[in-house]
């Protein structure tokens, strides 16, 4: 169980266009849904964490415009990079964290999308 | 800011040796201490994890203990397996911050040569 997955794994766009990705809980409703950026050789850092039904919050120094996160149901949430430029190549990753774990809620991570933008 | 700080790789073993991959961090308030694994092509899962002090997490023959005094969490294994090849991520949750965000170090990557 605890199943998250994400859509593209990889994708390549042009610069200028924008990219949606998304993540989806498959067998657990996920009240809350968080998405990390990745560098190579480097650690994941939070961009935002997002709750059904509400605005993202955005960690320090993130886009709200650029990255632009909709968690319209308990099970789906989209990160969409708009007007995509060579610096936004990254490996995204989702997680996805189910209510009522106490005050440690264990996060459940999707496989990643690599985003190549040329 | 809190912060995790852990060995850096990639770092090659032979089956069956002793597997030991530091980890320390810096935090402010009271953290609870994981460690996740990522294998190729797949998402991180959750190895094991400490909530407090002198705990010891373990799951698949690998153990951590939460140290205070060293502010250490480092994961060891006595005889690692091919199949224990994967990218290691040591991590801490700050209750202050109501236990949701996670702070990563920078990833090991281990090798096991049959």
């Amino acid at each position: 169980g605890a199943v998250v997955s994400q859509h593209p794994s990889r994708v390549i766009c042009k610069s200028g266009t924008s990219v949606k990705i998304e993540c989806r809980s498959l067998d657990f409703q996920a009240t809350t849904m968080f998405w990390y950026r990745q560098f190579p050789k480097q650690s994941l850092m939070l961009m935002a964490t997002s709750n059904e039904g509400s605005k993202a919050t955005y960690e320090q120094g993130v886009e709200k415009d650029k990255f632009l996160i909709n968690h319209a149901s308990l099970t789906l949430s989209t990160l969409t990079v708009t007007s995509a430029h060579p610096e936004d190549s990254s490996f995204y990753i989702c997680s996805a964290s189910p209510p009522g774990q106490g005050s440690i809620n264990e996060q459940f991570f999707g496989p990643g999308t690599r985003l190549t933008v040329l | 800011g809190d912060s995790v700080t852990q060995m850096e790789g990639p770092v090659t073993l032979s089956e069956e040796a002793f597997l030991t991959i530091n980890c320390t961090y810096t935090a402010t308030g009271y953290p609870s201490l994981f460690w996740y694994v990522q294998y190729p092509g797949e998402g991180l899962q959750l190895l094991l994890k400490a909530t407090k002090a002198d705990d010891k997490g373990s799951n698949k023959g690998f153990e951590a203990t939460y140290r205070k005094e060293t502010t250490s969490f480092h994961l060891e294994k006595g005889s690692v397996q091919v199949s224990d090849s994967a990218v290691y991520f040591c991590a801490l949750s700050d209750r202050l911050w109501g236990a949701q965000k996670l702070v990563f170090g920078q990833g090991t990557r281990l090798t096991i040569n049959p």
